[in-house]
């Protein structure tokens, strides 16, 4: 199984819902990423984890909030966004850190009214 | 930040040319990727480069990388309509590595 899944597809929140986002993969991993993308732009990395504990955090707001529970999910906490947060919102993972190729889901389409 | 910064924005080709997109970066680099997205969709890895290697091919992709002049090309050969998606270069340059930053991207579109 080389697959990363991302649930849900397509999301619409206000500005003062809490909704999570998530990710799973079963390819034994240890490796997982979260990317944010706007429309016509490249994806810009958010957060890294490795095995299960966060290694980077690209300046990212406290309004996103990652959560790794175990080595085959990954989700990301979304609380008080703004319109501006709108945006695909892509999981990777990678079998180690160093020189390794990324496995993508297909993302999940965030709309924050 | 943008490491990468890719040329041309915008390819349009019929079936059967060749495409070539170039990516130039900035720092040194661990390793430099390929990866194509489909309009709105999740990347696929195309194709990996070391920085100790200076062309790799896989299948209709051949890619070159420079790291003297940090830069690297991808062309595709005997494009197909299939092949219509963007195209971003991804470099991985962080001590912690798999720290990937892409580039703008190159959209390319192939008519049958």
């Amino acid at each position: 199984d080389t697959e990363v899944t991302q649930t849900p597809k397509h999301l619409v929140m206000g500005m003062t819902n809490k909704k999570s986002l998530k990710c799973e993969q079963h390819m034994g991993h240890r490796a997982m990423y979260w990317y944010k993308q706007k429309a016509k732009k490249p994806p810009e990395l958010m957060f890294v984890y490795s095995y299960e504990k966060l290694s980077i955090n690209e300046s990212v707001p406290s309004r996103f909030s990652p959560e790794c529970p175990n080595s085959s999910l990954l989700n990301l906490h979304l609380h008080a966004l703004q319109p501006e947060d709108s945006a695909l919102y892509l999981c990777a993972s990678s079998a180690a850190r160093f020189l390794d190729t990324q496995y993508f889901g297909p993302g999940t389409r965030l709309t924050v009214l | 930040s943008q490491q990468g910064e890719e040329d041309p924005q915008a390819l349009s080709i019929q079936e059967g040319e060749n495409a070539t997109m170039n990516c130039s970066y900035k720092t040194s680099i661990n390793n430099l990727q390929w990866y194509r997205q489909n309009s709105g969709r999740g990347l696929v890895h195309l194709i990996l480069i070391r920085s100790n290697e200076r062309e790799k091919h896989s299948g209709r992709l051949r890619v070159t990388l420079d790291t003297s002049k940090k830069s690297s090309s991808l062309l595709i050969t005997a494009s197909r309509a299939a092949d219509t998606a963007s195209y971003f270069c991804a470099t991985d340059v962080g001590n912690a590595g798999n720290m990937l930053t892409f580039g703008g991207g190159t959209r390319l579109m192939v008519k049958p």
